[in-house]
């Protein structure tokens, strides 16, 4: 079954720091699709990155980059030179391409970031 | 912004009613989804709609419903609500009925829900 563990319940930094946060996922397929949301305090779930199983490049985006590696079955995130607006929930999630599930998302129980000024 | 839209964004309602939650999706999505976030349970898939027809279930009580119109707009229905039942309920649109590398999915702002 899908499964997406995200151990670290909380962490906080001062700004400026880089900050990295876990995934580790489970799933039987050999073709799925990893993704990082973010929640800040208003609630709403923001679409940040994406990665399908078959790629492993890992990427930077701005302040932002991932570093996939299926043979540990991790995704993590990193913020560089993390701001206090980066303040907020960051979800992982799985999502499989079986046709029973259709586009299930499965995420992760959440990291609560804060950055202190 | 995302482009999905939901309606209302606070509901306050009493045990043992019934409520309907409203979707728009994306222009252009024709794959609803609907997720339920609460503090114990986290974010739960509840349903997914393509193109008017359901397509994938979860954890979907049997007190809640849901439907996709013509239009592609999604309502979520809870009835017979219980303490329990008080959450976030968020929305979801993507293009594709399957996960695709371009098709993520894009949240509502979510309607909070509080049965008292």
């Amino acid at each position: 079954a899908q499964k997406v563990t995200q151990a670290q319940t909380e962490i906080s930094v001062v700004e400026k720091e880089d900050v990295t946060l876990d995934c580790v996922y489970e799933t039987r397929d050999t073709t799925y699709y990893l993704f990082w949301y973010k929640q800040p305090p208003s609630g709403e779930l923001v679409f940040l990155i994406r990665r399908n199983s078959f790629d492993e490049q890992n990427e930077i985006s701005g302040r932002y980059s991932w570093n996939f590696q299926k043979s540990t079955s991790s995704f993590n995130f990193t913020i560089t030179a993390s701001q206090v607006v980066d303040s907020a929930v960051y979800f992982c999630a799985l999502s499989e391409t079986n046709v029973e599930y259709g586009n299930k998302l499965v995420f992760g129980a959440g990291t609560i970031l804060r950055v202190k000024s | 912004d995302s482009g999905v839209t939901q309606t209302p964004k606070h509901l306050i309602t009493a045990t043992g009613q019934r409520v309907t939650l409203r979707c728009s999706p994306r222009s252009g999505d024709l794959s609803v989804y609907w997720y339920q976030q609460s503090l114990d349970q986290g974010l739960q898939f509840l349903i997914q709609y393509y193109n008017g027809e359901e397509r994938a279930k979860g954890n979907i009580l049997e007190r809640f419903s849901a439907q996709q119109f013509p239009d592609l707009h999604s309502e979520l229905n809870l009835s017979s609500l219980e303490l329990g039942d008080s959450a976030l309920y968020f929305c979801a649109s993507s293009e594709s009925w399957r996960s695709s590398y371009n098709s993520p999915l894009h949240f509502g702002n979510g309607t909070r829900l509080t049965v008292t």
